[in-house]
């Protein structure tokens, strides 16, 4: 069965502080990783990645994929009170002839001021 | 400023009644899922159909949910009959061609079943 582990379940920072959010996943026939920021209410897309080694970055955020060890990172550096949410990380794979889509629960960040 | 629209946003019924719920995914966009979240089981794909067709269903209880795109710009997910484990908020979330996973989420429909 697919898994997709996010670590830490949830975190509080200080403002200004630098953060790491892990993901590992376990699924057959990977095809992407994908990283969602959910506030009070729907999900926002974050990146997409494919490829191993390849960081993609949006401002404070930057995140990277080890296809080989099977996890991704997503750091988030000088921390404001408005990254205060619930990151979903989630996987695509291709099985059984059609696409799946498997979510993490979730790691919630609280920024303090 | 294009965005996905649910309705209804809140829905509460009673175990045994039917419950429909209507998407309007962003104009241009040919994949549309149907996601339902819980503080149990988190974020959970329940099907998503690319140029109205279903591709997956397979997150989805077969017995009682049914999910449809009667055209390009309603999509539609139905529980006959409904159970108090049904409460939850589904999310309807449409992605551009070539570029599906790149989502953009409805408000959501805050279901509860008495």
């Amino acid at each position: 069965e697919d898994k997709v582990v996010q670590s830490p379940l949830s975190l509080v920072v200080h403002e200004g502080d630098t953060v790491t959010l892990n993901c590992s996943y376990e699924v057959t026939n990977f095809r992407s990783l994908l990283w969602y920021k959910q506030e009070k209410k729907a999900p926002t897309f974050l990146f997409m990645l494919t490829s191993s080694g390849i960081e993609k970055k949006s401002g404070r955020l930057s995140s990277i994929l080890d296809k080989k060890e099977l996890f991704s990172i997503l750091n988030i550096t000088a921390t404001q009170t408005g990254d205060s949410a619930i990151y979903l990380c989630a996987v695509t794979s291709f099985q059984g002839g059609s696409e799946k889509l498997v979510f993490g629960k979730g790691t919630k960040l609280t920024v303090n001021p | 400023d294009a965005r996905v629209t649910q309705t209804p946003r809140h829905k509460v019924t009673e175990m045994g009644q039917e419950v429909t719920m209507r998407c309007q995914p962003i104009l241009g966009h040919n994949t549309v899922f149907w996601y339902r979240q819980t503080m149990m089981q988190g974020l959970e794909l329940l099907a998503y159909f690319r140029n109205r067709a279903p591709l997956d269903d397979s997150g989805m209880p077969k017995d009682r949910f049914s999910a449809e795109m009667p055209d390009a710009t309603l999509a539609t997910l139905k529980i006959q009959p409904s159970e108090p484990r049904d409460s939850a908020v589904y999310f309807c979330a449409s992605g551009t061609p070539g570029r599906d996973y790149e989502q953009y989420f409805g408000p959501g429909t805050r279901l509860t079943v008495t």
